[in-house]
């Protein structure tokens, strides 16, 4: 089955500066690509995702980049900010099936100092 | 209104009791799931579920098991509660399995003593 590898687990950045997040996927069968943010005691929710017939994506100050051929991909904020402080996930998963569901790595703790 | 609820936010109960967590979606979607959380905020996939297939992950102990009266509710049901059943179990919910985006619920928090 899809497993998924998060670096790093903890990151730490002053105010303004970028923060990158990397993960890789096991299965080559995978094609979508989600970023989740968690903040203390709520659930995780989506802020951006990518499909495998996309290289990059991006919503204003957040892009993710996808590299199939590695299968790698990577979350980018831009000009942090304190609120940005949170749990990132990324996920990985394939068309339906037994496969359908989301794997998920094992988070990312961003602190972004002011 | 809540896209993803479930109750009760906090549960405390005594090992080798029964207890159901309750998880409803307004959102129409076809496919429900059920994520267990550590305490290293590490997320694993328990079950998902559509009206037509539940998928089991293998390493879910069978007194797990989710029972859905309906395609907007999907209950978590553990028998013999054990210590390591400790964690916060997130209910989600998407319109495609895997392929869409996920909307979880606000988690429950479940602690055996």
């Amino acid at each position: 089955g899809e497993n998924v590898e998060q670096h790093p687990s903890t990151l730490s950045v002053q105010e303004g500066d970028s923060a990158v997040i990397k993960c890789t996927y096991s299965d080559s069968a995978s094609n979508y690509f989600p970023w989740y943010k968690q903040e203390l005691g709520k659930g995780p929710q989506l802020i951006i995702d990518i499909r495998s017939n996309v290289g990059e994506k991006k919503d204003q100050r957040i892009a993710v980049t996808l590299n199939k051929t590695a299968k790698h991909f990577s979350l980018h904020i831009t000009e942090t900010q304190p609120e940005d402080s949170a749990v990132y996930f990324c996920a990985a998963s394939s068309d339906g099936g037994s496969q359908g569901n989301l794997i998920f790595g094992k988070g990312t703790k961003l602190s972004v100092k002011p | 209104d809540t896209a993803v609820s479930q109750t009760p936010k906090y549960l405390v109960t005594q090992m080798g009791n029964d207890k159901s967590i309750k998880c409803e979606q307004n959102l129409g979607h076809d496919t429900m799931y059920w994520y267990k959380q550590d305490s290293k905020k590490f997320l694993k996939i328990m079950f998902s579920y559509n009206n037509k297939e539940l998928i089991i992950n293998e390493t879910v102990p069978n007194r797990f098991s989710p029972k859905s009266p309906d395609k907007a509710h999907l209950n978590l049901h553990i028998n013999s509660l054990e210590l390591g059943d400790s964690a916060v179990y997130f209910c989600a919910s998407s319109q495609i399995r895997g392929r869409t985006e996920a909307f979880f619920g606000q988690g429950t928090r479940l602690t055996v003593v």
